[in-house]
């Protein structure tokens, strides 16, 4: 079945430093792919999304993009700020698109951004 | 415009009691799906329904059954339940003209005891 890798936490950084989370997935056909956010006491907030190979997605200078040929979806921030701690989810959908098949989630990476 | 909304949103039930879990979608979504999030966890998909039916299902055994009304708001029900129901649900609404992004609530935390 699908699944969603992502890299372990917590992920510690200093502010204005460049963010990368990995992220690697397992699928059959072409999986859209999403970052969502759970920021502290609030609920999963999408972040970006790419729907199909060496597309683009950004939001809130985090960018990821859609890697086909490694299975893969890292996320990338070239700045980072206090408010970007948060839990990271990278996600998949199947290839139908993520409105019509259920998400499958990696376990989440916890980010803490010290000032 | 009203985002996802879930009802209640905490509540404590004892093992082998029946729990009802709400949710209302996004205005103009048509579908709904429900996760189950447990602690430190990434949320694992339960179910999802559009047109007031069952349409996919992930790997969660029968006492966990929906409903969705025409309005398109939907029900989760567990039966029996055990220790390892406790989690934060998670429903999430997609439709509309973006069909391929979910909107989730707030979700309702199940504590079993």
């Amino acid at each position: 079945g699908d699944s969603v890798t992502q890299m372990e936490g917590p992920v510690t950084l200093s502010e204005e430093a460049f963010l990368t989370i990995n992220c690697t997935y397992t699928a059959t056909g072409y999986p859209s792919l999403f970052w969502y956010v759970q920021y502290p006491g609030e609920g999963l907030q999408l972040l970006l999304k790419a729907t199909k190979a060496d597309d683009k997605g950004s939001n809130k200078g985090f960018e990821a993009t859609y890697r086909k040929e490694t299975t893969s979806f890292h996320l990338e921030k070239g700045s980072v700020q206090v408010s970007d701690s948060a839990v990271y989810f990278c996600a998949l959908s199947g290839d139908s698109g993520g409105g019509a098949d259920g998400l499958t989630f990696g376990k989440g990476t916890h980010l803490i951004i010290q000032p | 415009d009203a985002g996802v909304t879930q009802s209640p949103t905490h509540l404590i039930k004892t093992r082998g009691q029946q729990v009802t879990l709400r949710c209302s979608p996004k205005s103009g979504h048509d579908t709904v799906s429900w996760y189950q999030q447990a602690l430190g966890q990434g949320p694992q998909f339960i179910f999802q329904y559009y047109e007031e039916e069952e349409r996919q299902r992930g790997n969660f055994p029968d006492r966990f059954s929906g409903h969705q009304f025409p309005n398109y708001s939907s029900e989760l029900n567990v039966n029996a339940l055990l220790l390892g129901d406790s989690a934060l649900y998670l429903c999430a609404s997609s439709g509309g003209t973006i069909y391929n992004e979910q909107f989730f609530g707030p979700g309702t935390r199940l504590t079993v005891l």
